[in-house]
């Protein structure tokens, strides 16, 4: 079945950087699109990124463009979101997401992983 | 990128039917038939149970139904059980290329 496991989540301090990290299993990684979301605690849910299936078409929130990186490897099977200048704002749970069909990733997205949590604090 | 306009909660006994709202704009639900509607059970990932304003994924309840008339769509769930408790968002694609969400409907069967 198809499954998404975040990592790297912690905590980290005001300013500095985080690397998480989706493996991808249970389906063909590199012919979907996928995406971040994330929710601070006890918020509603946040779109972060999508990325498409073969890394040429990247999109950001505004809340994170310019410090935020979407990335993949097809090879590993892998999403990425590289975080710098991180604030205290960031602190959420983040979900990484397939899209729910290969050829259009606008039209929703399914599954969604547990969630990984990063924590921006001092 | 404002947010889409939910209702912060919506209450009813079980067997009665619900219907939440979310209203955009024309730059987003107005102009695309890319709503979604996403059910979270508290501590869990959210699920999606609406996809393309009215379709429903494989597994999702025929009880789930969506609909959209101008800026606004909405999500009605009919014979309401217990199992639908929690938290419901819309989200849209935007004209410039990100998606949205509602604020997030909270679901309580009486």
């Amino acid at each position: 079945q198809v499954q998404l496991v975040e990592s790297g989540g912690g905590v980290v301090q005001p300013g500095k950087s985080l690397r998480l990290s989706c493996a991808a299993s249970g389906f063909s990684f590199s012919a979907f699109g996928m995406y971040w979301f994330r929710q601070a605690p006890g918020k509603g849910l946040e779109w972060v990124a999508v990325l498409s299936y073969d890394g040429s078409k990247k999109y950001y929130a505004d809340s994170v463009k310019g410090r935020f990186t979407i990335s993949r490897d097809n090879s590993e099977n892998t999403l990425h979101l590289q975080m710098n200048s991180l604030r205290a704002e960031d602190t959420s749970i983040y979900y990484c997401a397939r899209a729910r069909v290969d050829y259009d990733f606008w039209s929703g997205s399914s599954p969604w992983g547990q969630g990984t949590l990063v924590v921006v604090s001092s | 990128q404002s947010a889409l306009t939910q209702p912060a909660s919506v209450s009813a006994s079980p067997g009665q039917s619900i219907t939440i709202s979310c209203t955009g704009t024309s730059s987003d639900i107005g102009d695309y038939n890319y709503v979604s509607w996403y059910q979270q059970h508290p501590d869990k990932a959210p699920t999606l149970i609406i996809f393309g304003v009215n379709n429903r994924p494989s597994g999702v309840s025929t009880r789930f139904s969506g609909s959209k008339s101008a800026n606004t769509a909405s999500l009605t769930i009919s014979g309401l059980q217990p199992e639908d408790e929690g938290d419901y968002y819309c989200s849209s694609y935007t004209s410039a290329r990100t998606v949205v969400f509602g604020g997030g409907t909270k679901v309580t069967v009486l």
